[in-house]
């Protein structure tokens, strides 16, 4: 259990396009998703955290109107990052935290989908 | 900023334990410790949490100090699809708190 899923894995794009990625809970509904960005060779960076029916929450430094966050459901969130550019070429993942407690060991943990590679040319 | 400090990389020979070490002096009463790992080009995976006592699970052991001010995880017998970089990370139980991930230890298992 605890799956989550991204599509798609790997995009590439030219400079000035959109692209959307897709992040889905498998078996379980999410009160919350989290995005992040990693960078080569850098540890992952929050983006932000979105709930469901309700705005997403930007980190410090992170444009919300490029990085436009929607959280529909309680099984999907999308990341659409608009007008992409070289620079936000990255390794994008989600994240999400499970509704209930029912059980310790499901307790508020995150779990992760397995990333979405975004190269702009 | 990450409130937890882990040695940058270790080695660990297949088969034997891989004991990961991490720092969180500054821990307060109600955050928990959490380790995941993350494969390259793959999302972290979860692998164990605690409080104050010590834990194990399937995956992992999970060794914290009486005073909570570090904790080990211990891979019992590490194999080669063990190499990945570990991260340990403070954060409250419940809604509140998002994992914010330091720099991790690179773990990796030679044959």
């Amino acid at each position: 259990g605890a799956v989550v899923s991204q599509h798609p894995s790997w995009v590439i794009c030219k400079s000035g396009t959109s692209v959307k990625i897709e992040c889905r809970s498998l078996d379980f509904q999410a009160t919350t998703m989290f995005w992040y960005r990693q960078f080569p060779k850098q540890s992952l960076m929050l983006m932000a955290t979105s709930n469901e029916g309700s705005k997403a929450t930007y980190e410090q430094g992170v444009e919300k109107d490029k990085f436009l966050i929607n959280h529909a459901s309680l099984t999907l969130s999308t990341l659409t990052v608009t007008s992409a550019h070289p620079e936000d070429s990255s390794f994008y993942i989600c994240s999400a935290r499970h509704r209930q407690a029912s059980g310790r060991a499901w307790g508020n943990e995150q779990f992760f989908g397995p990333g979405t590679r975004l190269t702009v040319l | 900023d990450a409130k937890t400090t882990q040695p940058t990389s270790m080695d660990c020979a297949e088969g034997r334990a891989a004991n990961l070490p991490c720092n969180h002096s500054t821990i307060s009463g109600n955050e928990y410790v959490y380790w995941y790992r993350q494969i390259h080009s793959q999302g972290p995976q979860y692998i164990i949490h605690g409080l104050k006592n010590n834990e194990t699970n399937e995956m992992a052991s999970l060794i914290i100090t009486e005073d909570r001010k570090s904790s080990t995880l211990i891979l019992p017998h590490a194999t080669l699809r063990d190499t990945a970089v570990y991260y340990c990370i403070v954060r409250p139980q419940g809604s509140q708190g998002n994992l914010i991930f330091g720099k991790g230890t690179k773990l990796s298992v030679k044959p």
